[in-house]
């Protein structure tokens, strides 16, 4: 199957600082990706759609100029949380879009643990 | 809006039986739908995908169905194994393209050895 890569898998950040976590479709090129975050036992909570060359599409009471997406290519798209504080503190996981003969399966990244101290 | 239940929330059976994980949709009008597995502090792994016009999928010891008209969908997991003990989650995609996933509240599963 299809693989997505994140990088970092965790982070550990000061309270005011940025951080930066990139997400790769490794073996298929991707027009589509999608960022997630997650709480414990909670499900999913899907951030914003990000489509390659043009801006992000972001989810109801999700700060865009908190959360900036880049997405520079088909094969990667970036998440820099801004100012980071702890309550940003969580799971991060990134999911791309495949498109093999028109099947659209979506695929998901290993995630990202973000902890702000 | 759509809406997707998962039943149950939690099940535990002993390794070697057989079970079936529930997903019911309430609109019936989707493009495919897709079945997954998270692992505890892991991201997600794609297990099978059904299109609007497949009735099921398999893959190993795992078989989706998918009754689109009465937005139902079960996921069967034979000789269940220890390693199968994940939380199981159910998504559906209205459209091609890039509309996003609507999430299953997802079922804990625990194989007991």
């Amino acid at each position: 199957g299809a693989v997505v890569s994140q990088h970092p898998s965790w982070v550990i950040c000061k309270s005011g600082t940025s951080v930066k976590i990139e997400c790769r479709s490794l073996d298929f090129q991707a027009t589509t990706m999608f960022w997630y975050r997650q709480f414990p036992k909670q499900s999913l909570m899907l951030m914003a759609t990000s489509n390659e060359g043009s801006k992000a599409t972001y989810e109801q009471g999700v700060e865009k100029d908190k959360f900036l997406i880049n997405h520079a290519s088909l094969t990667l798209s970036t998440l820099t949380v801004t100012s980071a504080h702890p309550e940003d503190s969580s799971f991060y996981i990134c999911s791309a879009l495949g498109d093999r003969q028109g099947d659209y399966e979506q695929y998901f990244g290993p995630g990202t643990r973000l902890t702000v101290t | 809006k759509q809406e997707v239940t998962q039943i149950p929330a939690a099940l535990s059976v002993p390794e070697g039986e057989n079970l079936v994980l529930n997903c019911s949709f309430t609109d019936s009008a989707i493009y495919n739908l897709q079945w997954f597995r998270q692992d505890p502090g892991k991201g997600l792994t794609s297990l099978l995908l059904i299109q609007s016009s497949q009735r099921e999928q398999t893959s190993g010891r795992l078989n989706a169905s998918l009754d689109k008209s009465s937005g139902r969908s079960t996921l069967y997991i034979a000789a269940s194994q220890p390693g199968d003990s994940a939380t199981y989650l159910c998504a559906v995609r209205h459209s091609f393209g890039n509309e996003k996933l609507t999430f299953g509240t997802g079922t804990r599963l625990t194989i007991i050895p």
